[in-house]
């Protein structure tokens, strides 16, 4: 089975630009979540769906941060407008079923966002 | 919200040494603990995960969990340099669906 897929790999925007970053979960996963991984903060919840219903979209990320999963298996993450402050790692990860006892995240590699 | 702390923040230890990471967490109904793996460049694999106090051991690492102390503990035997990557502990709290993250600790295994 084909992991969680993200592109791209590597984006560079200019401040004030809109960027879209892409995820494939795990075919026949339920959960789909994104995260923000930086050396200072870790790891942070932007977004959770399960069963490409939105769940939780992070709080203090609500307002340039929007993900969406079009269909059960892709998702996308839009940041709009960007700021330097959102050079990050971004990482998508989905569960077959996280409230279960033996539920695990599988994750992509991650979309590297620099924002000059 | 559950909150989740590791330490060291980085370790350096020789080839073959035995390696002990900690994590605490503030809820004691929490429902499970994991300890991911990351590689630079890659995304963070699941490498154990523990639900009842006590140990599990599966190859060369160890889990601990003690809820009344809030601790769980991760031990690599024989320790080899393709260990050497950024270990994180994550907590499922009890009702959640979702996992919290600590700040991860820089592992080097020198050879």
């Amino acid at each position: 089975d084909a992991g969680v897929t993200q592109t791209p790999r590597h984006e560079v925007a200019e401040k004030g630009q809109t960027i879209i970053l892409k995820c494939e979960p795990v075919s026949g996963h339920n959960d789909l979540f994104w995260y923000r991984q930086t050396k200072i903060q870790g790891l942070e919840l932007l977004s959770y769906f399960r069963s490409k219903s939105l769940m939780e979209d992070g709080g203090a990320f609500k307002d340039r941060f929007k993900a969406e999963m079009l269909n059960s298996s892709f998702s996308t993450l839009k940041i709009q407008p960007t700021e330097p402050k959102d050079s990050a790692v971004y990482l998508c990860a989905s569960s077959l079923a996280l409230g279960a006892r033996t539920g695990q995240l599988y994750f992509g590699e991650g979309s590297k966002l620099t924002v000059l | 919200q559950e909150k989740v702390q590791q330490s060291p923040e980085s370790l350096i230890v020789p080839e073959g040494a035995m390696v002990s990471l900690n994590c605490s967490f503030s809820d004691s109904a929490s429902q499970s603990i994991w300890w991911y793996q990351q590689h630079p460049g890659k995304g963070p694999k699941a490498l154990i995960s523990i639900f009842s106090n006590g140990n599990k051991k599966e190859g060369r690492l160890t889990v601990y969990l003690n809820r009344a102390s809030l601790h769980v503990s991760l031990h690599i035997k024989d320790s080899q340099p393709s260990d050497s990557a950024v270990y994180l502990c994550a907590v499922r709290g009890e009702g959640a669906d979702r996992l919290t993250f600590g700040k991860g600790t820089q592992l080097i295994i020198q050879p």
